[in-house]
């Protein structure tokens, strides 16, 4: 499978916890994003990076969240002291910068806490 | 106003019919545009790019209007399998973030 990949598809973790869920781009993509999506609501942007550079960042990303991608592959989202408004589906898409610059998104990875 | 946003739905329509869908955004400097599919709990998939000159793709018709800032998507003799939600999202052209609107769900009735 060619596509992107995301780890775990599912976590339940309990309020406090931190947790950590990994994205695997397509791979001759270079720009790998991070989105969240609620119920009833569109994807909401988190971050993107190009290559290893992360270039921007929601406001509305608070300070519990992290992102990396350290080798310009695959990426990590790391939420700590979890609460129970982080509770929704991290979705990871990527795109290439030629050609075709439609992104692709993985199946997610689906966040309950409780 | 929200930068981009769609009809609020949902749309309810029998088999066969001709349903459409509208968008505007907000930054006049956005550069690409696309619809995307959404099924039920599942991730978005890129159902067509909209392209100026306007786009067809089998029984889908995707229109832009730069100056009004607005797009549509034109479902022709719609199927059950057409019932998702349809996400329209606007590509901003400086840093390359795609902003989503809320989505429109579609169901298609037999």
């Amino acid at each position: 499978d060619t596509g992107v990949s995301q780890d775990p598809r599912h976590k339940i973790t309990k309020r406090g916890q931190n947790v950590t869920f990994r994205c695997d781009p397509i791979s001759e993509h270079n720009r790998l994003y991070w989105y969240r999506q609620t119920l009833g609501q569109g994807p909401e942007f988190l971050t993107y990076f190009q290559n290893e550079a992360q270039l921007e960042k929601s406001r509305l990303l608070s300070d519990r969240f992290s992102a990396e991608r350290p080798k310009g592959s695959f990426s990590t989202l790391e939420i700590q002291r979890t609460e129970q408004g982080d509770s929704a589906m991290y979705l990871c898409a990527s795109s290439s910068t030629g050609g075709r610059t439609e992104a692709f998104f993985g199946q997610g990875t689906r966040l309950t806490v409780v | 106003r929200k930068e981009v946003e769609q009809d609020p739905g949902p749309f309810n329509v029998p088999e066969g019919a001709t349903v459409a869908f509208n968008c505007t955004y907000s930054n006049s400097a956005s550069q690409s545009f696309f619809w995307y599919r959404q099924d039920c709990r599942k991730e978005p998939k890129l159902l067509m790019s909209v392209y100026s000159s306007g786009n067809e793709d089998g029984r889908f018709t995707a229109q832009l209007n730069r100056a009004s800032q607005y797009i549509s998507l034109l479902i022709r003799d719609s199927k059950l399998s057409d019932s998702a939600t349809y996400l329209c999202v606007v590509k901003d052209g400086s840093n390359y973030k795609l902003t989503f609107g809320k989505g429109t769900l579609l169901t298609v009735n037999p």
